[in-house]
């Protein structure tokens, strides 16, 4: 079967820096995908990670690592407003995406 | 430039009532996309199409069907509601089905099935 884990919540503190992990196992592997969903709004897109390795974009960064099914997302100098739901996607052999559960991110003054 | 659009917001429906959710892009996408999300679960793909006239079915299609007669609009029904189907549901497009090309998210409607 296929499956993506990320852990259901987390808490940091403002200012600092956060590492959200996602492991996965699919059939096939088209890349990977990070989006934020703030509480009760639509998901929108973070970054895609296709090769092995780290994409930096402002203060958030994504990794790879395909032959560990391994992927997380570093959030740098955190601030309230990143108060959100993180989730991973994986775009299988189908072309077609696979959700984690998302991870809940609580970040404190 | 609206994105994507989803009517209604809301609704309540009674087991075996119909209803139609309606999705709007203005982004000439050609891939559209319905998921549900329910708490504790990712995103579950119910169905989608890959163009107009098309249409495919995703991981979970039981109980629900869809059309795509115009580019734009993506139509989810749901011909007798069960209080299983009680979800929100998301409307997604994108330009493509693969590389890098992101899925385009509707705010969302709010189902409570009685």
């Amino acid at each position: 079967g296929q499956n993506i884990d990320q852990p259901t919540e987390m808490t940091a503190t403002e200012g600092a820096i956060v590492q959200i992990n996602c492991t996965y196992q699919t059939s096939g592997f088209n890349g990977l995908f990070w989006y934020q969903q703030h509480a009760g709004e639509a998901p929108t897109f973070l970054s895609y990670n296709v090769l092995d390795g780290l994409e930096e974009k402002g203060r958030f960064s994504s990794f790879l690592s395909r032959s560990k099914g391994y992927s997380y997302l570093l959030l740098k100098e955190l601030q309230m407003k990143d108060s959100a739901s993180y989730l991973c996607a994986v775009m299988d052999s189908n072309y077609q995406l696979i959700w984690g559960a998302g991870t809940k991110l609580i970040i404190k003054p | 430039n609206a994105g994507v659009t989803q009517t209604p917001k809301f609704r309540v429906l009674k087991t075996g009532q119909s209803m139609t959710l309606l999705c709007a892009q203005d982004m000439n996408h050609e891939y559209m996309y319905w998921y549900r999300q329910d708490p504790g679960m990712g995103l579950r793909l119910i169905h989608y199409s890959v163009g107009e006239g098309t249409t495919a079915k995703g991981e979970v299609p039981d109980g629900y069907n869809v059309s795509r007669l115009k580019k734009q609009n993506f139509l989810l029904g749901l011909e007798s509601a069960a209080p299983s189907q009680t979800s929100v549901y998301f409307c997604a497009s994108s330009s493509a089905a693969g590389g890098a090309d992101e899925q385009f998210f509707g705010p969302g409607t709010r189902l409570t099935v009685l």
